[in-house]
């Protein structure tokens, strides 16, 4: 079956944009994770949705912001972009909460501020 | 609050030897499950093996096997007969036993494989 797939793969934009990033999960997962991760800071939680709904958020500005579809494709912005949020992005989805529930991981999208 | 201490940033094997990366964990919930993940330098992470708390045996995924002590909150990952393709970004993970707990990494540590 399909695995969790991240668009773009790839992003260069410029410090004061916005920027939109897609996952779509494996079919019948309704759980979906994004972590923000740095060579300084690691894998950092940014929120998690399933069905639709925000259940936990990290500790990240309002600048980050996300989003649920009813088919459980998820999506995140970030809006006026600085320096520092250049990182691989990656998104997980699970097929629910739960202990014995890890995460499948995407191939992440790799932004890049300048 | 949950934690997850990996001490080695980095190790080196011999390709063929056996490797074991350590880990410990901080939780005070009962029930959790451990997790061990794989990060290649392209990016993805991928699930390599899964403990549960309440789990008596230790997991074995092929030549993956983990070390589980639960009075020591210890969940080493023991690679055997490694191989060059090992060499990774290795991280392990925690989810605790709250409906909406979120997935917890530790900050990882980077095998590199010897030929």
């Amino acid at each position: 079956k399909a695995g969790v797939t991240q668009t773009p793969r790839y992003l260069i934009k410029t410090r004061g944009q916005q920027v939109t990033l897609s996952c779509s999960p494996i079919s019948g997962h309704r759980s979906v994770s994004w972590y923000q991760q740095t060579p300084g800071q690691g894998l950092q939680f940014l929120f998690e949705y399933f069905s639709e709904t925000q259940r936990n958020k990290g500790n990240f500005p309002g600048r980050f912001s996300g989003r649920q579809f009813s088919n459980s494709r998820s999506e995140m912005n970030v809006s006026t972009l600085e320096l520092g949020d250049s990182a691989l992005y990656l998104c997980a989805s699970s097929f629910a909460s739960g202990v014995s529930y890890g995460y499948t991981f995407g191939s992440g999208t790799r932004l890049t501020v300048v | 609050a949950q934690k997850i201490t990996q001490t080695q940033p980095g190790m080196f094997v011999q390709e063929k030897e056996a490797v074991t990366l350590d880990c410990t964990y901080d939780t005070s919930d009962p029930s959790y499950g451990l997790f061990w993940y794989k990060q290649p330098s392209s990016g993805e992470m991928i699930f390599l093996i899964y403990q549960g708390s309440y789990d008596q045996q230790n997991a074995t995924e092929g030549r993956y096997s983990l070390n589980f002590q639960k009075a020591r909150k210890s969940a080493n990952l023991v690679i055997s007969a490694s191989q060059l393709g090992d060499s990774a970004m290795y991280f392990c993970a925690m989810r605790g036993g709250t409906s909406y707990d979120k997935v917890i990494f530790g900050p990882g540590t980077s095998l590199s494989v010897i030929p």
